[in-house]
């Protein structure tokens, strides 16, 4: 079957710093990958995708980059701010189903 | 407006009572899903339809039902509610499968006393 991986949180950092929330997958198929994002009180929305291996994803500062061969999505940010607070969930599909999600992580930027 | 709306926001209900949560899309997209959202667990897939015809069980559908009255609409019932089905329900939807972003509404919070 399918599942995600990431690292548990809550991570707490202070703005300007270098965030990475660690994704790994497993997959029956070939997937594409996604990040989601849920800040406070509201629904998911997609923050990057990447649709084949060696694919970079990006959007407001972040980047992922799909690796097949370490079934790793991770996610990067060059420098949080505190505006970036919030659950970040990485999440594959196959296009059988739905998506299937990791646990989330909590992001916690302090100013 | 929202492209995907759902109804209500927030309910509390009893044990035993049925409940049913409503989703609207906009979006003109003839697939739909139903996730359940628990702490550390992430989302998780309760019941979805890749159109108005099509309706099939997700990884959780014990306790669950749904209804797709419509391309637009996709509803969610619970027969008999139990405390363990307190949680953050989402709806959302694409356009078709593997590539395509999935668009959420913005969530029921469900609490069975």
């Amino acid at each position: 079957g399918n599942s995600v991986t990431q690292m548990e949180g809550p991570v707490t950092l202070s703005e300007e710093a270098f965030l990475t929330i660690n994704c790994t997958y497993t997959a029956t198929g070939y997937p594409s990958l996604f990040w989601y994002v849920q800040y406070p009180g509201e629904g998911l929305q997609l923050l990057l995708k990447a649709t084949k291996a060696d694919d970079k994803g990006s959007n407001k500062g972040f980047e992922a980059t799909y690796r097949k061969e370490t079934t790793s999505f991770h996610l990067e940010k060059g420098s949080v701010q505190v505006s970036d607070s919030a659950v970040y969930f990485c999440a594959l599909n196959t296009g059988r189903r739905a998506l299937t999600f990791g646990s989330g992580t909590r992001l916690q930027v302090q100013p | 407006d929202a492209d995907v709306t759902q109804t209500p926001r927030n309910r509390i209900t009893k044990t035993g009572k049925r409940i049913m949560l409503e989703c609207s899309q906009t979006k003109g997209h003839d697939r739909m899903y139903w996730y359940r959202q628990d702490p550390g667990l992430g989302l998780r897939l309760i019941y979805y339809s890749f159109d108005v015809k099509d309706i099939n069980k997700g990884e959780i559908s014990d306790g669950y039902s749904v209804s797709r009255q419509a391309q637009a609409k996709f509803s969610l019932s619970l027969e008999s509610a139990i405390p363990n089905q307190t949680a953050l329900y989402f709806c959302a939807t694409s356009e078709n499968g593997r590539t395509d972003t999935q668009y959420f509404g913005p969530g029921t919070r469900l609490t069975v006393l």
